[in-house]
């Protein structure tokens, strides 16, 4: 069975920038979750979706970050403008239903905003 | 104060220990409990649920204090692999939201 699948691994750019992150969860997986992961912390939940809507987005930064699953598969993940406290690794992970203990996640995206 | 606090370590044992590790959460409707562990540089993976009577697979065991509101996490006969660190997750069930705490770092040495 295939994992989540995350691109691109790494990205490195500058403050004020945009970057995209795109995700493909495991097929049949309804749930859909983006954390980010600063070094030496564990991951914060940033947005959690539930086929193509969204179930918790309270901790999104929404005045730069933003975040869609309009087909209720695949996702992206946005940041515009980027700042140097964006600097972390993106983690996507999927479950078959919401607050299950197993998500299975991706690689990750190592984003260093300079 | 956080949700769900760990000791961050580094926990540095020599191979055959014992170990444990504990974690604490502030919210006392969480519903359910799971230790996920991390490798350097790679994605975090389950290792198990906690349940309330207690649980054990292999050299792992991990029990659930309700009353004192903490997990615990114990590794015996440890090997070089189980170096890792070790989250605590705790779901609260209302939101359907897993909050993860920051993180035991093991290094099990030869």
């Amino acid at each position: 069975e295939a994992g989540v699948a995350q691109s691109p691994r790494y990205k490195i750019i500058e403050k004020r920038q945009s970057v995209a992150f795109w995700c493909n969860p495991i097929s049949g997986h309804a749930t859909l979750y983006w954390y980010q992961q600063i070094l030496g912390q564990g991951p914060k939940l940033l947005i959690q979706f539930q086929n193509n809507g969204v179930v918790d987005d309270s901790q999104l930064p929404k005045d730069r970050f933003s975040a869609e699953r309009l087909k209720g598969v695949d996702s992206t993940l946005k940041i515009q403008p980027a700042k140097l406290e964006d600097s972390a690794v993106y983690l996507c992970a999927s479950s078959l239903f919401p607050g299950v203990g197993e998500q299975y996640f991706g690689p990750g995206t190592r984003l260093t905003v300079t | 104060r956080k949700e769900v606090e760990q000791d961050p370590g580094p926990f540095n044992v020599p191979e055959g220990a014992t170990v444990a590790f504990n974690c604490t959460y502030s919210n006392s409707a969480s519903q359910s409990f799971f230790w996920y562990r991390q490798d350097c540089r790679k994605e975090p993976k389950l290792l198990m649920s906690v349940y309330s009577s207690g649980n054990e697979d292999g050299r792992f065991t991990a029990q659930l204090n309700r009353a004192s509101q903490y997990i615990s996490l114990l590794i015996r006969d440890s090997k070089l692999s189980d170096s890792a660190t070790y989250l605590c997750v705790v779901n609260n069930n209302a939101g359907n939201m897993l909050t993860f705490g920051g993180g035991t770092r093991l290094m099990v040495k030869p």
